[in-house]
């Protein structure tokens, strides 16, 4: 079945690092892309997603682009910010069966 | 517009009860679906509802149910409460099934 696998965290950065959170899926068709991030206390938040093989999604500086032939939707950031330290999740979701599947999550640490 | 609405924040029952959550989706948004959260198993989807109809059901065993109205508000109900029910239940609203779902700030159960 179809599966998401993102890197482990905890994942400890200083402010104004490169950020790379990894995620790569497996799917039996043409998959959604998401990526989540999720606030101490708080609900899912929408990031960015991506629709098709190629896409970029962006949104307050990250960008995770879609690649068909890695099968891999990684999330960047070029400058965090310790408003960033939360819970990041990628999702893939298929028009078949009206679900998202998750990935494990990565929590992010931005320290000043 | 308003965002997903989800009653009650929090909730503390004791095992055997019995619980129902609501959730009002964005207005317009015809497809609502139900997550689970927790430390061990992560984020695992529940069933989804449209137009009143389960489309689709998750890995839950039948203590787990749910309804969708006309107006779209979604109920889940979970009969005998056992330790391990314990989670954050999210709901999560789109327009269509297979489009982007947007999430309310969760209910906390507790079963003690």
């Amino acid at each position: 079945g179809d599966s998401v696998t993102q890197m482990e965290g905890p994942v400890t950065l200083s402010e104004e690092a490169f950020l790379t959170i990894n995620c790569t899926y497996t799917a039996t068709g043409y998959p959604s892309l998401f990526w989540y991030v999720q606030y101490p206390g708080e609900g899912l938040q929408l990031l960015l997603k991506a629709t098709k093989a190629d896409d970029k999604g962006s949104n307050k500086g990250f960008e995770a682009t879609y690649r068909k032939e890695t099968t891999s939707f990684h999330l960047e950031k070029g400058s965090v910010q310790v408003s960033d330290s939360a819970v990041y999740f990628c999702a893939l979701s298929e028009q078949s069966n009206y679900q998202l599947i998750w990935g494990a999550g990565t929590k992010l640490i931005i320290k000043p | 517009k308003a965002g997903v609405t989800q009653t009650p924040r929090y909730l503390i029952k004791t095992r055997g009860q019995q619980v129902t959550l609501s959730c009002s989706p964005i207005s317009g948004h015809r497809s609502v679906s139900w997550y689970q959260q927790t430390p061990g198993q992560g984020l695992q989807f529940l069933f989804e509802y449209f137009s009143e109809t389960q489309r689709n059901k998750g890995n839950f065993p039948g203590r787990f149910s749910g309804r969708q109205f006309s107006n779209s508000r979604s109920e889940m109900n979970v009969s005998t409460l056992e330790l391990g029910d314990s989670a954050l239940y999210l709901c999560a609203s789109s327009f269509l099934a297979g489009e982007t779902q947007y999430f309310g700030p969760g209910t906390r159960l507790l079963v003690l």
